[in-house]
């Protein structure tokens, strides 16, 4: 168990519908980080959070956003979903530091139908 | 950018050994290998820093030429276990990116009675 905690496990949705996922990091972390990863494929970085604020963005869509509250869980938001947004969605957290060492979640496997 | 992992897959028998490469086209901070079983997250295996260190786990040791951005993950003596997609993740020396991983594409390893 890495101590990150994701929920929902899994999300079944139609298209053109929101979700929002949930990632509550490790004790002491302060940087959260969601990844897309799709059939098969490899990581895709979204974006980044530390200590609440926006920290660095990747290839995240614009019907995506997300957020880190004071109590540093953080939440991913997918809106105006679409078939190829099905995906397994990974939080991860890291003290950060100058081994930024990041664990990984059980994920959030998204269907969209 | 993101790296370059080769090979794309390999199989192996038990007691096996095989080595995986990780390259970038930007100087790296670190590098990071993770290890995936199909579905679940993503297990942290090592970090390398620059400076040419050489880490190991259990049988598992890896090594990173900073002048040539390459790292390179040893499996020796399989075993079953080690079974999963490897991916390495990249942090760049830039301060913009400091934290943010970029993942190669994975090597599958499949490790065979």
């Amino acid at each position: 168990d890495s101590g990150v905690t994701q929920t929902p496990k899994h999300l079944i949705t139609a298209t053109g519908q929101r979700v929002t996922l949930r990632c509550s990091p490790r004790s002491g972390d302060l940087s959260v980080y969601w990844y897309q990863q799709s059939l098969d494929q490899g990581l895709q970085f979204l974006i980044q959070y530390y200590n609440g604020e926006e920290r660095a963005k990747g290839n995240i869509l614009e019907r995506f956003s997300a957020q880190q509250f004071p109590d540093l869980h953080s939440e991913l938001n997918l809106s105006s979903l679409e078939l190829g947004d099905s995906a397994l969605y990974f939080c991860a957290s890291s003290l950060t530091g100058a081994k930024n060492i990041q664990y990984f979640g059980a994920g959030t496997r998204l269907s969209v139908l | 950018q993101q790296p370059v992992q080769s090979p794309q897959a390999v199989i192996l028998r038990e007691g096996e050994d095989a080595v995986i490469n990780c390259s970038s086209s930007k100087a790296l901070y670190s590098v990071h290998w993770y290890r995936q079983k199909h579905g679940e997250a993503p297990i942290f295996l090592m970090i390398l820093l620059k400076g040419g260190e050489q880490k190991g786990h259990d049988k598992i040791s890896a090594s990173f030429n900073e002048k040539k951005q390459q790292s390179s993950l040893y499996l020796t003596a399989s075993q079953l276990s080690y079974s999963g997609t490897y991916f390495c993740g990249t942090e760049t020396a830039a301060t913009d990116s400091w934290g943010k991983l970029q993942f190669g594409a994975g090597t599958q390893v499949v490790v065979t009675p």
